[in-house]
């Protein structure tokens, strides 16, 4: 049973430029958040989707939007990088979007923006 | 607005018990949540508990919820070198219906033999 997958593992970009995250939800679940780590930082809640709509969102700028899928897999596009938007950013999927619903994290993409 | 704070590390016999606390702001948290992070990887759920609990065991692991200060704790009993990692506390706010989690800084546990 794969866990939460995302891809790619690293990545470089320059400033002002767009980048696309992506994520595969555990077996059998069906709703997909997105976090950024900072370096030395606690997670920050970026968006979360469920059935194909962003049903929250954390205190991030426009320039973060995402998608999910019909088989529940998901993006995260950044536009208009900035220096500060380097990070781990970190997937979770869970059964509903519920607070008692149990998270299961992939294990990040580290972005740098040079 | 919501705060989650953490101390930054904690150092730790093999063998002795870890203790690591965690305090919040928001009154209105409804589950609170205790996860691990190993070097290069992404979080795991350690445990959680529901606000309207006083403790919750699971194996080694305690976890104490004082609602009244607001303070959260997690007890490792019998800690292990495979224990070292970083711990985030993690608090779940109800707004509008909605569920949105905030982390602490983590407390990062060190186990010397």
């Amino acid at each position: 049973d794969a866990g939460v997958t995302q891809s790619p593992t690293h990545l470089i970009k320059t400033r002002g430029q767009q980048v696309t995250l992506r994520c595969s939800p555990k077996s059998g679940h069906d709703t997909v958040s997105w976090y950024q780590q900072a370096l030395g930082q606690g997670p920050q809640f970026i968006f979360q989707y469920y059935e194909e709509e962003e049903r929250q969102r954390g205190n991030f700028p426009d320039r973060f939007s995402g998608h999910q899928f019909p088989n529940y897999s998901s993006e995260l596009n950044v536009n208009a990088l900035l220096l500060g938007d380097s990070a781990l950013y970190l997937c979770a999927s869970s059964l509903g979007w519920a607070g008692q619903a149990e998270q299961y994290f992939g294990p990040g993409t580290r972005l740098t923006v040079t | 607005g919501e705060d989650v704070e953490q101390s930054l590390f904690l150092s730790v016999r093999e063998g002795d018990s870890s203790v690591i606390n965690c305090t919040y702001t928001d009154s209105s948290s409804t589950y609170l949540y205790w996860y691990k992070q190993e070097p290069g990887a992404g979080l795991q759920l350690l445990t959680y508990i529901f606000s309207n609990m006083d403790m919750k065991q699971d194996q080694r692991l305690t976890v104490l919820l004082n609602k009244k200060d607001k303070h959260l704790s997690l007890r490792i009993a019998d800690t292990q070198t495979g224990d070292s990692a970083i711990y985030f506390c993690a608090e779940t706010q109800v707004s509008g219906g909605s569920y949105i989690p905030t982390f602490g800084r983590g407390t990062s546990l060190i186990v010397h033999p």
